[in-house]
This record gives C-alpha cells, structure tokens and sequence, in this order.
C-alpha cells in the first residue's frame, strides 16, 4: 500500500482557506487519493478523491502534483465546523482503507 | 442524502456477553464494512462482506467476530464473547462497488460498545 504522510496537526483562521498537504511518494498509477474528515470521533467523513486531474465539489479542492507524489486539499473558506482530523488516503485495489494518524485542522475565530 | 444508520448508538455489556451490532447499509450498495477506533486510537479496518461472503479481513477479526446479512436491508457484526479490549466505537461503511479505485466507501456515525 502506497504510504501517506500528513503534519500532524495545523492551525487556520476562521474564513481563510485551509491547506492541507500530504504526500505519497510511492503512490502506484492506478491508485487514487482519497481524503476523510473526522469530526469528534463522528463516522468518518467522505470529502473527495482523485487520481491526477485537479479536483473540486462543494466542500473542498484536491490539488495533485503533476507527479502525483502528493498532494493538498483546500477549505476554501474554513468555518469552525471545520474542526477536525483530516485523513489522506492512498487507496489500495483492495479497496481497503487505511487510515493513518491524519492531520488535526483547528479553526479559530 | 443516502446515509448508512447503525444502531445502537451506544451498548454497555458484560465480559463474555455476545454483542451485535447492526448496520442499514445505503441501498444501492453491494460492498460493506466494519471498521473500528479504540479511544484516542487509528480508524481500523476489521472486514469486507460481497455477495454473502467475506471478502477481505484483518488480523482483528478472528474468530470471536462474524458477520452476516440476515436479509435485504441489514449487516450485522456479532462479537461472540467479548472482552474488555473489544470497547471500541465501531462502524459500519458501504460501497456501490469494491476492489475499484474511484470507487467512494460512506460511513455510518458509529455504535459506541463499552465492555465492563
């Protein structure tokens, strides 16, 4: 399984956008990248996913590199429900996920 | 919006009682799962269930678990003697289709199980 790292924790302003980086350096072709959220031990989360292309929805953007060896999901306007550990995932053809130690947003006033 | 419900939200049981805990997958789905976080601990990975069978398991789900679709609707998780390690927030996931990237793994808001 192609392996994840997240900072473990990071702050952002309330209203300012959130950028959350990840990187996968071992991130196979075929493989897509996946992020989570967890609000207060709630069910995790589906924010988005994708496998090369930039990609967008109402909740977040996913910005790949053009070498796929990471990438960043950005809260365009982050709120303080926004609180919670963010988890980048490499989804394995097993169709497993693997959840990792994440990264905690904390969003300020 | 299509969501997976668990029940219970929360069980208190015994050391060595059996335990089920039930899951209503989203409808269209053919693929589910059970996942566990012990307190303060990773999401985990426990089971994946397709056409009846398990299709993949973790080192976690020996034998003490299993699951099961009873009927159209359900999928349950049944902890036959449970320990005191079992307390855990566990919680169930479907999927329209597995063992294809692209493909999106929705979870339900978990079923809170504290052994005593």
């Amino acid at each position: 399984d192609a392996k994840t790292t997240q900072p473990p924790s990071m702050d952002c302003a309330e209203g300012r956008a959130a950028n959350l980086p990840c990187n996968h350096s071992t991130i196979s072709g075929n493989e897509y990248v996946y992020w989570y959220r967890q609000i207060h031990s709630q069910g995790p989360q589906y924010i988005i996913h994708g496998l090369k292309n930039n990609e967008t929805n109402e909740m977040a953007s996913l910005i790949i590199t053009e070498d796929r060896k990471s990438s960043t999901l950005i809260l365009p306007h982050a709120t303080l429900r926004d609180t919670a550990v963010y988890y980048c995932i490499v989804l394995n053809a097993g169709n497993m996920l693997t959840f990792g130690g994440g990264t905690r947003l904390m969003v300020k006033p | 919006e299509p969501e997976v419900t668990q029940t219970p939200s929360h069980q208190v049981t015994q050391m060595g009682q059996e335990v089920i805990l039930r899951c209503v997958p989203i409808s269209n789905h053919l693929y589910f799962y059970w996942y566990r976080q012990i307190l303060g601990q990773k999401v985990e990975f426990l089971v994946s269930f397709y056409n009846n069978e398990i299709s993949e398991k973790s080192e976690i789900f020996d034998d003490q678990f299993s699951v099961e679709r009873p009927d159209g609707s359900n999928f349950t998780l049944k902890i036959r003697s449970t320990k005191l390690e079992d307390s855990a927030m566990y919680f169930c996931a479907s999927s329209e289709v597995g063992r294809v990237t692209g493909n999106t793994i929705y979870f339900g808001e978990g079923s809170w199980l504290t052994v005593v």
